[in-house]
């Protein structure tokens, strides 16, 4: 089966536009967690969804939002631009429910964010 | 907070060594602790899993152990390869329900294997 796809690969943006990063989960997977990966720093939690709900999101701005479609592939949107927004950044699916597969995850390679 | 560190922050070792890679966190309450290995323009990639109750898992070359008293835990590689320079992440699962958006990440520790 596929792997869990990000696109694009890389995207270069100026301060103040606005992004949008795409996610196609492992086939038959509903749940889906975006991470940034900034330099330097761990992965932190972004957002998650689930059967087409927010489910949950991290300590971030409202400017990063997103959505999850009826075919369970997501949309990572970041509004209004800053520099510090430069990062990678990854989508995962849980291999399975509960306890042991829910944090199991299986990650995309990534879309590399770069705003100038 | 939940926090977890790493230690070194970067490695290098001649290929055919060995080394380990250190994890100590503060995270509770303590569920499971997971090592993923992430390749440069790659995502993380599961190695293994700790529980609670474990205190050794091997995966190959890769080995793991947990002090869940003192909340370390280390990932030995042994007979390194030109393909184990990578970023090893240590990753703590927080609760009983798992989920991950209940995992706090590490900053990675950076290995370079050279000839």
């Amino acid at each position: 089966e596929a792997g869990v796809t990000q696109s694009p690969t890389h995207l270069i943006k100026t301060r103040g536009q606005q992004a949008t990063l795409r996610c196609s989960p492992i086939s038959g997977h509903t749940s889906v967690y975006w991470y940034q990966q900034a330099l330097g720093l761990g992965l932190q939690f972004l957002l998650w969804y689930d059967e087409g709900e927010e489910r949950n999101r991290g300590n971030f701005p409202p400017r990063f939002s997103g959505r999850q479609f009826p075919n369970y592939s997501s949309e990572l949107n970041v509004n209004a631009l800053e520099l510090e927004d430069s990062a990678l950044y990854l989508c995962a699916t849980p291999q399975g429910r509960g306890l042991s597969g829910a944090n199991v995850l299986t990650f995309g390679a990534g879309s590399r964010l770069t705003v100038l | 907070k939940n926090q977890v560190e790493q230690s070194p922050q970067s490695l290098i070792i001649l290929e055919g060594k060995n080394c380990t890679l250190q994890c100590n966190y503060t995270v509770s309450p303590f569920s499971n602790l997971r090592w993923y290995k992430q390749d440069t323009g790659r995502g993380p990639v599961s190695l293994t899993i700790m529980t609670f109750s474990e205190n050794t898992k091997s995966n190959g070359r890769y080995t793991a152990t947990l002090d869940a008293d003192t909340k370390q835990s280390s990932l030995h590689i042994t007979a390194s390869q030109l393909s184990d320079s990578a970023s090893y992440i240590c990753v703590v699962s927080a609760g009983l329900t798992g989920g991950g958006n209940k995992l706090t990440f590490g900053t990675g520790t950076q290995l370079k294997v050279e000839l």
